[in-house]
């Protein structure tokens, strides 16, 4: 089993349509937990990052977390083309370290 | 705030030379860096943790005598890829923690390209 799992994609969904992003990990004393966009040939830049179970909201971004189930995802509202690219999970397993392991990112196009 | 350079950006050598990259915080101070590698349709596969200061930590697998790691100062480190071969070709990105700030944050670095012929 992957540490940090995510469906590769491609996932596709039309302009003005709520895009849902999913990641699983394993290590149930995870303590932190990040979203990273990567556009082809570039860095990741970080969107978003949760800590405490529930909903966390920036402008159309949504991130949730539920630790019992050992997920974390992020919502786009109201996608926009632009906002195709990888999306990256990112999970920082225990505090003090600051080490990320990584999902291998799904791929969202955004349908004009 | 939050940025970090890497330089090159690009940059293409023969094969069994040394390759040095550097990465700088610009606008903060980072006691923590971070360096990465991305192979093509892959994720990121943390290299090895560079601390200020004291030797670097190196994941599984990563040979520290072919990648040498120095963060010598607060808002500077190098990776120097040492005898390159052809399979080291990649995108090699480093990321900064703020030393100030409070949460566990990565800023990563622009990514440098290395193509060793």
């Amino acid at each position: 089993q992957k540490e940090v799992e995510q469906n590769s994609g491609p996932l596709s969904v039309p302009e003005g349509a709520i895009a849902s992003l999913n990641c699983t990990y394993s290590d149930r004393g995870s303590q932190s937990f990040f979203w990273y966009r990567q556009y082809s040939g570039k860095s990741p830049e970080l969107i978003m990052f949760i800590y405490s179970n529930g909903d966390k909201e920036d402008g159309r971004f949504t991130a949730q977390l539920n630790k019992a189930s050992q997920y974390v995802s992020l919502l786009i509202r109201d996608s926009q083309p632009s906002d195709s690219a990888t999306y990256l999970c990112a999970v920082n397993k225990s505090s003090g370290t600051y080490k990320y392991i990584f999902g291998t990112g799904t791929r969202l196009k955004v349908l004009a | 705030g939050a940025v970090v350079s890497q330089h090159p950006s690009r940059v293409i050598c023969k094969s069994g030379t040394s390759v040095k990259i550097e990465c700088r915080s610009l606008d903060f101070q980072a006691t923590t860096m971070f360096w990465y590698r991305q192979f093509p349709k892959q994720s990121l596969m943390l290299m090895a943790t560079s601390n200020e200061g004291s030797k670097a930590t190196y994941e599984q697998g990563v040979e520290k005598d072919k990648f040498l790691i120095n963060h010598a100062s607060l808002t500077l480190s190098t990776l120097t890829v040492t005898s390159a071969h052809p399979e080291d070709s990649s995108f090699y990105i480093c990321s900064a923690r703020d030393r100030g700030g409070w949460g566990d944050e990565q800023f990563f670095g622009p990514g440098t390209r290395l193509t060793v012929l």
